[in-house]
């Protein structure tokens, strides 16, 4: 069945990084665009970047530019999120979700994983 | 970037009310919206996108309406399973936008 499992989420120290992964299962990886959004404790819903189906184009929130990278290895039918200099506002639980392939409304979530950030 | 403004941001109802929740842009963003569902300790869940269209599996006590600014998210005949936060979200330009949420409670 069509699945996005998270990982990499953890507690850690302002300042420092994080990298999440998200491997997807059970539909064709490549095409779709790919997002990743986050939602603080009792927060609602934050997009956080978005990456093309091909990775030619990014885009990050303004909240994270410089800051956070997305990436995908449509290979190994993974996405990533490099987070540096973390701050305690990045502390969320980060979804990784796919865009649909007939528009950029999110059709498929994951659970989820949580980072974090302590100062 | 468009703000997306849902209103209440809390609504009490009971099992086999009609209840309508609004959603507005602060630009025209035709029919660029979508719709989740989410339960505590869960992801959001799919429910509409282009502001009408029901995703699958999505029972059909659930309808969208609205195109530009404005829009509305109805459900008719309140069912348990249906108390929940409820987000709005464009698609349409980036960066995608979600309201601030509505929850939905007995």
């Amino acid at each position: 069945q069509v699945q996005l499992v998270e990982s990499g989420g953890g507690v850690v120290q302002t300042g420092r990084s994080l990298t999440l992964s998200c491997v997807a299962s059970g539909f064709t990886f490549s095409s779709h665009g790919m997002h990743w959004v986050r939602q603080a404790p009792g927060k609602g819903l934050e997009g956080v970047a978005i990456i093309w189906s091909d990775g030619s184009k990014k885009y990050h929130a303004d909240s994270v530019k410089g800051r956070f990278t997305i990436s995908r290895d449509n290979s190994k039918n993974t996405l990533s999120l490099q987070m540096n200099s973390l701050r305690v506002e990045d502390t969320a639980l980060y979804y990784c979700v796919r865009e649909s392939l007939t528009g950029g409304y999110m059709d498929v979530w994951g659970k989820g994983t949580t980072v974090t950030v302590s100062s | 970037d468009i703000q997306m403004t849902q209103s209440p941001s809390t609504l009490s109802a009971s099992i086999g009310d009609r209840v309508i929740i609004t959603c507005r842009a602060n630009q025209n963003i035709a029919t660029w919206l979508a719709w989740y569902q989410q339960k505590p300790g869960k992801a959001p869940k799919l429910l509409i996108y282009q502001a009408s269209t029901l995703e699958d599996g999505v029972p059909s006590r659930f309808s969208g309406s609205g195109s530009g600014t404005e829009f509305t998210l109805t459900i008719s005949g309140l069912q348990p399973d249906d108390f929940a936060t409820y987000y709005c979200q464009h698609y349409n330009p980036y960066p995608y936008t979600f309201g601030q949420g509505t929850k939905l409670e007995i």
